[in-house]
């Protein structure tokens, strides 16, 4: 099956800084990308979702000058966490469309990224 | 908002067949039954997914009632390793995926 990476899996910073997660389709193209949060005993709530060449769409109530992403080509997509404070602590996760699938919308998901900010 | 119901949680002993279903009474003729698991602290796996057959995959099966205002989703033989949150979405192709609250499987030796 198709398969998507996260990196890093986990982060440790400081409150005020940023932080880079980087979303990777590793055997296939993606035109389209997702972001998820989920906080714990919670379910996964989508934040943005991310075409390639072109601007992310944010959920209502999303601060797209906060959560930063860029899809630069077709197996890279990146959300940065700017001036992360405690309340950004969360499992970060991503999804990739195939770009074959857009009939079907089957995603597959990348292992997460758990962002605590001291 | 999530356009399906499913049970909070449901027990099932190993080696027994987990049957998990799943009410989706305003799907849609365009939209897809499909299926996601989340094991805990790790990215939703997908499972399965169909329109108004019903589906087989190495991993389970899933059955959709002919008015297709429900469905339910069967792993054959639960192991241990199927213990996890059972998410079922309806969607149309090019459509958000969004999760509810799920069901939460849990396989019992």
């Amino acid at each position: 099956g198709a398969v998507v990476s996260q990196h890093p899996s986990r982060v440790i910073c400081k409150s005020g800084t940023s932080v880079k997660i980087e979303c990777r389709s590793l055997d296939f193209q993606a035109t389209t990308m997702f972001w998820y949060r989920q906080f714990p005993k919670q379910s996964l709530m989508l934040m943005a979702t991310s075409n390639e060449g072109s601007k992310a769409t944010y959920e209502q109530g999303v601060e797209k000058d906060k959560f930063l992403i860029n899809h630069a080509s077709l197996t890279l997509s990146t959300l940065t966490v700017t001036s992360a404070h405690p309340e950004d602590s969360s499992f970060y996760i991503c999804s990739a469309r195939l770009s074959s699938s857009i009939l079907t919308g089957e995603q597959f998901f990348g292992p997460g990224t758990r962002l605590t900010v001291l | 908002d999530a356009k399906t119901t499913q049970p909070t949680s449901m027990d099932c002993a190993e080696g027994r067949a987990a049957n998990l279903p799943c009410n989706h009474s305003t799907i849609s003729g365009n939209e897809y039954v499909y299926w996601y698991r989340q094991i805990h602290s790790q990215g939703p796996q997908y499972i399965i997914h169909g329109l108004k057959n019903n589906e087989t995959n190495e991993m389970a099966s899933l059955i959709i009632t002919e008015d297709r205002k429900s469905s339910t989703l069967i792993l054959p033989h639960a192991t241990l390793r199927d213990t996890a949150v059972y998410y079922c979405i309806v969607m149309a192709g090019a459509q958000k995926l969004v999760f509810g609250q799920g069901t939460r499987l849990t396989i019992n030796p």
